[in-house]
């Protein structure tokens, strides 16, 4: 069974520019949820869905948001890049809540 | 306020020894789910071993076992018999309420030949 794929897998955008990135779960996972890792701010949760909804938001500004399809697949989306951006992006997936997350290898965004 | 503590921010060891990273944490839940992950510097988020908060056993994983003393709230993490490849950071999660994943700091975990 293929894992979690994560696209981009690097990217490199400037201050005020967007991004959007996408996870697609592992086959059966309903359940996608977001981190984004940082050297100064190690791994904070950015969002969880499940079946296109979402179920539970981090603590980070409304420049970031997210969307779940009905395949499962996820995409998150980040408006007015600012350098304090520049991170991994780590996409999770689950069977079920309580279940493991498996997660896929991430997207690194530099902002210059 | 849930939170994790992972006290060793880097670690070195021999090959062939056995390891032990720590991992204490603070909550007021009954039901949780622990987690250990380790990350290569690609940065891929590798599962290596889970422990539900009302497990009696200890869980194994190969080379893998998890030291779970509730009272204490700890869940440390013992690599047996380790290889260079285990040289990566180790990060202790937790899904307090079997919510999202709250993560340690991580330890960077260092096998010399």
């Amino acid at each position: 069974k293929a894992g979690v794929t994560q696209t981009p897998r690097y990217l490199i955008k400037t201050r005020g520019q967007q991004v959007t990135l996408s996870c697609s779960p592992i086959s059966g996972h309903r359940s996608v949820s977001w981190y984004q890792q940082t050297p100064g701010q190690g791994l904070q949760f950015l969002f969880e869905y499940f079946s296109e909804t979402q179920r539970n938001k981090g603590n980070f500004p409304g420049r970031f948001s997210g969307r779940q399809f009905s395949n499962s697949r996820s995409e998150m989306n980040v408006s007015t890049l600012e350098l304090g951006d520049s991170a991994l992006y780590l996409c999770a997936s689950s069977l079920a809540e309580g279940q493991t997350w498996n997660f896929g290898p991430g997207t690194r965004l530099t902002v210059l | 306020a849930q939170k994790i503590t992972q006290t060793q921010p880097g670690m070195f060891v021999q090959e062939k020894e056995a390891v032990t990273l720590d991992c204490t944490y603070d909550t007021s839940d009954q039901s949780y789910g622990l987690f250990w992950y380790k990350q290569p510097s690609s940065g891929e988020m590798i599962f290596l071993i889970y422990q539900g908060s009302y497990d009696e056993q200890n869980a194994t994983e190969g080379r893998y076992s998890l030291n779970f003393q509730k009272a204490r709230k700890s869940a440390n993490l013992v690599i047996s018999a380790s290889q260079l490849g285990d040289s990566a950071m180790y990060f202790c999660a937790i899904n307090f309420g079997n919510e999202k994943l709250t993560f340690g700091t991580g330890t960077r975990l260092t096998i010399i030949p």
